[in-house]
């Protein structure tokens, strides 16, 4: 059973579209992520959510809304979308904030997104 | 806010042998999380070591041990005895205390085992 699952894995669009990626965990966990890999590899947090909260927002353009119904799907929903966006997305979900000890990480496979 | 910098874009090793990759970070936290992370061809990030700021005592992992160095806000990863299958892109992340916030990443090093 995949812990963190994503969908699509592969997204080729054209500029100006309007593209979803969704995300699940069933790891029981409360807060998810969603990363941007971009083409030199570098990883940069663009959302939290804890318990279906956002509780981090890293300057990401407004055409990027997250959305999460429950605490076990975070989603992704990108407007209007441009060169730039093509990226690597990756999903990570943990347990709960304010737990003693060390909160790993848990990456979904990513979803390879490629704007025309 | 906190930094993170791996100086090696590119790192080689011959299989069988130690390589080290290195880590740098900047913070003005006493505690704090330190991770290394395994992102192979497959795209999959693996988690391969954690060290809790507040232990002294390095974390080790089976062929993985770090060289944790507190006062030089240092944390590297040594591979021993390096297979084919540790080849992959090496990323150094950190996080504030309580684990359950951002971590925030090196730019990674990619490491390429040699048969």
């Amino acid at each position: 059973d995949t812990a963190v699952s994503q969908t699509p894995k592969y997204l080729v669009t054209q500029m100006g579209n309007d593209k979803s990626i969704k995300c699940e965990q069933n790891l029981g966990h409360d807060t998810m992520y969603w990363y941007k890999q971009d083409s030199k590899k570098f990883l940069k947090i663009m959302f939290s959510y804890n318990n279906k909260e956002l509780i981090i927002n890293e300057t990401v353009p407004n055409r990027f809304s997250p959305k999460s119904p429950d605490k076990a799907h975070l989603n992704l929903h990108i407007n209007s979308l441009e060169l730039g966006d093509s990226a690597v997305y990756f999903c990570a979900s943990s347990r709960n904030r304010g737990l003693a000890g060390v909160a790993e990480l848990f990456f979904g496979e990513g979803s390879r997104l490629t704007v025309l | 806010a906190q930094t993170v910098t791996q100086s090696q874009p590119e790192m080689s090793v011959q299989e069988a042998e130690t390589v080290t990759l290195s880590c740098t970070y900047d913070t003005s936290e006493s505690d704090y999380y330190l991770f290394w992370y395994k992102q192979p061809p497959s795209r999959q990030m693996i988690l391969v070591i954690r060290q809790e700021a507040y232990k002294q005592q390095n974390a080790t992992e089976n062929r993985f041990s770090v060289n944790f160095q507190k006062a030089a806000k240092s944390f590297s990863l040594k591979i021993s005895d390096s297979q084919l299958g540790d080849a992959a892109m090496y990323f150094c992340a950190y996080s504030s205390q309580g684990g359950s916030e951002k971590l925030v990443f090196g730019k990674g090093t990619k490491l390429t085992v040699n048969p």
